[in-house]
């Protein structure tokens, strides 16, 4: 199993440029999540589906979209890209259980705007 | 609301000496509480758990945390330390009612490890 994949691992963009960053896990979970971890700030919830057909926003959603295209896949697009959006993006995946939430996580996309 | 704190961004111990990494959450209810590690360049992996039953977990490469509610805290140890654990360390908890779906990190611990 590979777990969960995420694509590409660095891009460099230019203001104002747009991408879809891609996940997928194949733990057939319900639940995934987008973050961004930013020196200093931990981790910070973007987007997350608790299931397949559904999203919702996180603590930092302002200039992000999100589409849940199947159980497997949950992709992340930055419509016109900005330097305040410079981070690491990391993807995880749950089988939530009531209010227990093990989140699995993905190797991360290295981001940096221009 | 739930946090979780983190005490020492940054902390620094001598190979062989004691790991100690503190984390208090504040939650209403008894929560689920993570300890994450993340090497340099990689995504986070789980490094032990508590769930309910024994207060003191074990995790893996010699890490173990106590669960005290009474402290609202889940502290991470290791007797000795090696190379290999420098890495940054996070404390995770989640719990039911409106946030079900969330994880709140704490802010991270960076560990060094020094020769």
């Amino acid at each position: 199993n590979a777990g969960v994949t995420q694509t590409p691992k660095f891009q460099v963009l230019k203001t104002g440029q747009s991408m879809t960053l891609q996940c997928a896990q194949d733990m057939n979970h319900n639940s995934m999540y987008w973050y961004r971890q930013d020196p200093g700030m931990g981790l910070r919830l973007i987007y997350y589906s608790a299931s397949e057909g559904t999203t919702d926003k996180g603590e930092v959603p302002n200039g992000y979209n999100v589409s849940r295209l199947n159980k497997r896949e949950f992709s992340l697009r930055l419509e016109s890209a900005a330097p305040s959006q410079t981070s690491v993006y990391f993807c995880a995946s749950s089988e939530l259980q009531g209010a227990y939430n093990e989140q699995f996580f993905g190797p991360g996309t290295r981001l940096t705007v221009l | 609301a739930q946090s979780v704190t983190q005490l020492g961004s940054h902390v620094s111990v001598s190979e062989g000496a004691l790991v100690l990494l503190r984390c208090n959450y504040s939650s209403s209810v008894p929560p689920y509480l993570f300890w994450y590690v993340q090497y340099p360049n990689q995504g986070l992996q789980l490094l032990l758990k508590y769930t309910t039953g024994a207060t003191l977990v074990k995790g893996i490469n010699g890490f173990e945390a106590e669960f005290k509610k009474s402290e609202t805290s889940f502290h991470l140890t290791k007797p000795s330390a090696h190379m290999s654990d420098a890495a940054e360390y996070f404390c995770a908890v989640s719990k039911g009612g409106g946030s079900n779906y969330k994880l709140t990190f704490g802010k991270g611990t960076l560990l060094t490890v020094n020769p």
